[in-house]
C-alpha cells in the first residue's frame, strides 16, 4: 500500500508564475489536509478537503492560493503569481476518513519543497 | 488562537541514555494529541493518537503520557539508539475543529 504522494518534490518558479503541487492520498483515504512550512517555523495547517468539497480553509492566504480534490485525480494546491515569501516545504496528508473518529491518523507526504527566484 | 508548545527546541543525548520532552496545549475544548517522528527529507511518521486524560501508550522504547486537565504530554525515550535522530512534533486538536496545530519540534540528537 504506497503512502501519500507528492508531486513535485521540489520546484522553482521564478515570481510571477504558478504553482500546482499535487498530492495524491493514500489508497481508500477521502480526507487530504495541506500543511506549510515557512523557513525555521513549524507546520501550519492550510486546508481541508473530501472528495469535490472543501471543508475547511481557514488557513489558507486569502488571495492567490487555491486548492481542490476531484473525484478522480490527486489533490491539486495552486499557488498564483507566486512571490518570494511564498517559499516553504508543503507537506500534504490523508485519512481514511475525518478526524471527527477517535484516533484517527493524518498519513504525511514527503513534501514539496518551492522555491521562488 | 491555539498555541501548541514544546520544549527543549533541541536535545543532545549520549547514546544509551533515556530522555524525555514536553508538548503543552491548551486544555480548554481539548480533543487529540498526536506526536510525530519526523526525520530529515522524509514524511513526518505518526508515533501516538491521545486522547484520554491519564493515558499512557508505549511503542518499543518510546512511551507517552498525556496530562489533559493541565494541558501537556511527555514523550520519553528510553536507551537512546542513534536511530532515534529525528526531530519529535506535537499537535493538537480541539473539539468540533479537524485541524492539527503543530509545536515547533524537539530536535534530537544521539550522539554515539
Amino acid at each position: 500500500n504506497a503512502g501519500v504522494m507528492q508531486n513535485p518534490r521540489h520546484l522553482v518558479r521564478r515570481r510571477g508564475q504558478e504553482a500546482r503541487l499535487r498530492c495524491s492520498p493514500m489508497k481508500g483515504h477521502s480526507h487530504v489536509y495541506w500543511y506549510r512550512q515557512l523557513p525555521e517555523e513549524g507546520l501550519k495547517f492550510m486546508v481541508y478537503l473530501q472528495k469535490e468539497n472543501i471543508i475547511d480553509e481557514s488557513g489558507m492566504p486569502k488571495e492567490r492560493f487555491s486548492a481542490e480534490f476531484p473525484k478522480e485525480g490527486p489533490s491539486i494546491l495552486r499557488i498564483q503569481q507566486v512571490v518570494r515569501g511564498d517559499s516553504a516545504a508543503y507537506f500534504c496528508a490523508s485519512s481514511p476518513s475525518s478526524l471527527g473518529q477517535v484516533n484517527n491518523e493524518q498519513f504525511f507526504g514527503p513534501g514539496t519543497r518551492l522555491t521562488v527566484l | 488562537i491555539l498555541n501548541v508548545e514544546q520544549s527543549p527546541q533541541s536535545l543532545h543525548v549520549q547514546e544509551g541514555d533515556s530522555t524525555n520532552f514536553t508538548c503543552s496545549f491548551p486544555s480548554s475544548n481539548f480533543y487529540a494529541l498526536h506526536w510525530y517522528r519526523w526525520e530529515t527529507a522524509k514524511s513526518p511518521e505518526a508515533l501516538f493518537v491521545m486522547t484520554l486524560n491519564g493515558d499512557e501508550k508505549k511503542k518499543g522504547r518510546i512511551s507517552a503520557t498525556l496530562n489533559t486537565k493541565e494541558g501537556y504530554s511527555y514523550l520519553y525515550i528510553k536507551g537512546s539508539q542513534p536511530e532515534d535522530s529525528a526531530t519529535y512534533l506535537c499537535a493538537c486538536r480541539i473539539q468540533g475543529a479537524q485541524k492539527l496545530v503543530f509545536g515547533q519540534g524537539t530536535r534530537l540528537t544521539i550522539n554515539p
